[in-house]
């Protein structure tokens, strides 16, 4: 348990429908990432989040909308995917987006069918 | 060709076998990153190194700031060694940002 906490662990979902991903951590971290794992592919940045303001976006289609209410959640909005967006996305946090250590969640396992 | 590559890409050793996993990368870097994930996708973090070497338990990193390279070795290896290990190096993004750039990883497989 790395205090990162995913829901929901799996994810099946149709190409016309809208779902969101949901994480949160207690540990007073204040940077909080997404990442998407492909299969056969090194983990990707999607996102960054200092203090609930964004401060990367590494060019991620608009259908995935993230969105950081406060600094302990952050979720993942996603709507009209492709099957290729089928992917382990996992979500992260650390106490300053600088030298510090990240803890991970479990990841959501998502298949667009 | 990707910023960070490790080797092997997969690995199967027989269960006490002393193991190394090598990373190279061609950026600077502040910091590397060494993590374990199991099949169930979770990702833990083993070490944070920036220079030397660092233990805990039968894991031992290091890092070559010089050479660009860093092993992660491990000791009388065990079944529950059976993972993912992924190396990451933190770069600097833009500004006073970081990024992580990570390996494909390497499948290692203990057999008991």
């Amino acid at each position: 348990e790395t205090g990162v906490t995913q829901t929901p662990r799996h994810l099946v979902m149709g190409m016309t429908n809208k779902k969101s991903l949901k994480c949160e951590q207690h540990l007073g971290h204040n940077a909080m990432y997404w990442y998407k794992q492909s299969a056969k592919k090194p983990l990707e940045l999607m996102f960054v989040y200092n203090f609930k303001e964004q401060t990367e976006n590494n060019s991620v289609p608009s259908r995935f909308s993230p969105e950081c209410p406060n600094s302990s959640h952050l979720f993942l909005h996603l709507h009209t995917l492709q099957p290729e967006d089928s992917a382990l996305y996992l979500c992260a946090s650390s106490l300053l987006d600088g030298d510090t250590e990240a803890f991970f969640g479990q990841g959501t396992r998502l298949t667009v069918v | 060709k990707n910023e960070v590559e490790q080797s092997p890409q997969n690995l199967t050793a027989q269960e006490g076998e002393f193991i190394t996993i090598n990373c190279s990368y061609s950026v600077g870097i502040s910091a590397l990153h060494w993590l374990q994930q199991h099949p169930g996708g979770g990702i833990v973090s083993l070490f944070m190194l920036s220079s030397g070497k660092k233990k805990h338990g039968r894991l031992i990193a290091t890092i070559n700031i010089q050479e660009k390279h860093s092993s992660l070795h491990i000791t009388a290896s065990h079944p529950r060694d059976s993972a993912v290990y992924i190396c990451a190096v933190r770069v600097v993004s833009g500004g006073s940002n970081y990024k992580l750039t990570f390996g494909k990883g390497t499948l290692l497989t203990v057999n008991p």
